[in-house]
């Protein structure tokens, strides 16, 4: 099955620089792509998605790439504030699962101030 | 509009017992989804279900059960609790395949 990679698994940066965060997938399949941010106590939320037909999205600070060919994804989340701070996880789907999501195993990042 | 709502937000059981949970999804969502949220296996999809069908089932023991109502609320119910079944389970709702899942608060629950 279906089988989503994430790294790394904590981050740590200074305030105002970037962060980024990948993932890889197995199922060739898949084709979409969503970004959830948890921010301690809460529900996952998601910050961004992109869909196998796009190469990169933007929304503001934070960014998607996505390579089929090779099946990786990344997020990109530049001037990191403090609020930034949260576990992220990567998603894939496959139209063939309708919604079902696979996880990566997520990735802490904290922003130091 | 009201977002995802699950209920009870927190339960402690005992092993052996069984336990139902509740999930209200988005207003107009058909499908909903659940996952087991745990530190060390992070999240992982239990089932999803469409207009009252299962149509997607995880790698769960046969003690994890779920159906969804006629209104789209969608229960899940564990058997034979388990210490190993502690964890937080969440519930989402999608309005059509690929695109945005929205998460309810989650319902934490203990197995003592």
């Amino acid at each position: 099955g279906e089988n989503v990679e994430q790294h790394p698994s904590t981050l740590s940066v200074q305030e105002g620089d970037s962060a980024v965060i990948k993932c890889t997938y197995s199922d060739s399949a898949s084709n979409y792509f969503p970004w959830y941010k948890q921010e301690l106590g809460k529900r996952p939320q998601l910050i961004i998605d992109i869909r196998s037909n796009v190469g990169e999205k933007k929304d503001q600070r934070i960014a998607v790439t996505l390579n089929k060919t090779a099946k990786h994804f990344s997020l990109h989340i530049t001037e990191t504030q403090p609020e930034d701070s949260a576990v992220y996880f990567c998603a894939a789907a496959s139209m063939e699962y309708g919604n079902k999501l696979v996880f990566g195993a997520g990735t802490i990042l904290r922003v130091k101030s | 509009k009201a977002g995802v709502t699950q209920t009870p937000r927190y339960l402690i059981k005992t092993r052996g017992q069984q336990v139902t949970l509740s999930c209200s999804p988005i207003s107009g969502h058909r499908s909903v989804s659940w996952y087991q949220q745990t530190p060390g296996q992070g999240l992982q999809f239990l089932f999803e279900y469409f207009s009252e069908t299962q149509r997607n089932k995880g790698n769960f023991p046969g003690r994890f059960s779920g159906r969804q109502f006629s209104n789209s609320r969608s229960e899940m119910n564990v058997s034979t609790l388990e210490l190993g079944d502690s964890a937080l389970y969440l519930c989402a709702s999608s309005f059509r395949d690929s695109t945005e899942a929205f998460f309810g608060q989650g319902t934490r629950l203990t197995v003592v």
